[in-house]
């Protein structure tokens, strides 16, 4: 079973829709951190934001939002007016604390490109 | 500050060749990896190092080996490459390795083995 679930593998909007792209993750873990990062198409993923397991209050920054709920196990992040420049590959990660490999492992989810048509 | 820098951008090997790709950040980060991301199937780690003089397997260590040269640099190694080797490698460093802390990411290299 995947740990970290991105079941949308394409989405395309027209410019200044609104746009979630979904995120469950899975972990016995009760300390764990979630992540997303931006993969635009010059190919450098970029880091978002952080969200540890004890905060469940939901993140806005500008036009992105992000939605954590535990009960769900889900981490979703929201494009509000989207535009041409959020096209890009979005990928959620878990970091837990013993993953298997090592001591400590980033999961990535296979990602979901976002496609913003103007 | 560069961030992490990679090189080469773009590679094209033989089967059975060798290289390294060489990796540096300037964020006097503790923490480096190596990730490999193929179409469909996110990105997974290759080695990391936790720290100078450490390194590890991550989840897809086969045909590759690494070296953590000091806090900068972390290369890594393909000694015979195979078509299956065909990839976009990325470097990641972070500040620490616990679970806590992002992971800051390269450009890329475009490898293609023939």
């Amino acid at each position: 079973a995947q740990k970290v679930t991105q079941a949308q593998t394409e989405i395309s909007v027209v410019e200044k829709e609104d746009v979630t792209l979904d995120c469950v993750y899975e972990t016995r873990d009760t300390t764990y951190y979630l992540f997303w990062y931006k993969q635009p198409p010059s190919g450098e993923l970029v880091f978002l934001i952080r969200r540890n397991s004890f905060d469940e209050q939901n993140e806005i920054s500008g036009r992105y939002s992000w939605n954590f709920q535990k009960s769900t196990s889900s981490f979703n992040f929201t494009i509000t007016a989207s535009q041409v420049v959020d096209s890009a590959v979005y990928f959620c990660a878990l970091s837990e604390a013993y993953s298997g490999a090592g001591s400590y492992q980033l999961t990535f989810g296979k990602g979901t490109k976002l496609s913003v048509i103007p | 500050n560069a961030g992490v820098t990679q090189t080469p951008k773009f590679q094209v090997l033989k089967t059975g060749q060798s290289m390294t790709l060489q990796c540096a950040q300037d964020m006097n980060h503790n923490s480096m990896y190596w990730y490999r991301q193929d179409p469909g199937m996110g990105l997974r780690l290759i080695y990391y190092s936790a720290s100078e003089g450490t390194t590890d397997k991550g989840e897809v260590p086969n045909g590759y080996n690494v070296s953590r040269l000091n806090k900068r640099e972390f290369s890594l190694r393909l000694e015979s490459a195979a078509p299956s080797q065909t990839s976009v490698y990325f470097c990641a460093s972070s500040e620490g390795d616990t679970i806590r802390d992002e992971q800051y990411f390269g450009p890329g290299t475009r490898l293609t083995v023939t």
